[in-house]
């Protein structure tokens, strides 16, 4: 059975930074490309990036909102794919979830989320 | 910036079918985009039901069916059934550097 389950969520303040974890399993994380995805309190999904396989060199990329702050990265030997938020911002409180992507144009299977909220 | 537009709220009886849309601010929805749609319930992780503008995603019923109606792409349910009442995203795929824009989602209510 696939499951992503997220972790590293909880309460920071702004400016700080954060580490959230997706870790896999029921398949052969090493295959899949990863996307991460967030949806603030009451409001729509919103893409935030994704990290190829190393098959398809492992490289990233990241929506404009979150460009240059946010980077994503993955360990296949522990099958975790791993977002990494710095300078946070009020702005990116939200439930962060990671995606599976069996392919270039889909999502399929999803973890439960985990819940960043920025405050002082 | 690329808007992909979804009606807020929508309406069905139970047994009813309707249709529910996915569209651009500028410019015609293809297949070239890849639309795929997501139900979600109140405190629950989205769940996958269409891809690539058509299939259906593991387990999801046929009466989920995916396509593209003029311009947009669409998503109908036919025979509405309770449990149907959530929450419907859309997704397009804008290409390198954009990726993914999701719509605003529509807010489904069968009664």
């Amino acid at each position: 059975e696939v499951q992503l389950v997220e972790s590293g969520g909880g309460l920071v303040q702004p400016g700080r930074s954060l580490r959230l974890s997706c870790t896999a399993s029921g398949f052969t994380f090493g295959d899949y490309a990863m996307s991460w995805v967030r949806q603030a309190p009451g409001k729509g999904l919103e893409w935030v990036g994704f990290i190829r396989s190393k098959g398809y060199g492992g490289t990233t990329e990241y929506a404009a909102s979150v460009k240059g702050r946010f980077s994503i990265s993955r360990d296949d030997s522990k099958s975790i794919a791993y977002l990494q938020v710095n300078s946070l911002k009020t702005e990116d409180t939200a439930v962060y979830y990671c995606t599976r992507q069996p392919g270039a144009y889909r999502f399929d299977y999803w973890g439960q989320g985990t819940l960043v909220t920025v405050s002082s | 910036q690329t808007v992909v537009t979804q009606e807020p709220s929508f309406a069905v009886s139970p047994g009813g079918t309707v249709t529910l849309t996915c569209g651009l601010s500028s410019g015609s929805v293809s297949t070239s985009y890849y639309p795929s749609w997501y139900q979600q319930t109140p405190g629950q992780a989205p769940r996958t039901l269409i891809y690539s503008t058509n299939t259906r995603s593991s387990g999801v019923p046929d009466r989920f069916s995916g396509s593209i109606l003029g311009n947009k792409a669409a998503l109908t349910i036919t025979g509405a059934q309770a449990d149907d009442e959530s929450d419907y995203y859309c997704v397009l795929y804008m290409g390198s550097g954009a990726n993914w824009v999701f719509g605003g989602g529509t807010k489904l209510t069968v009664l």
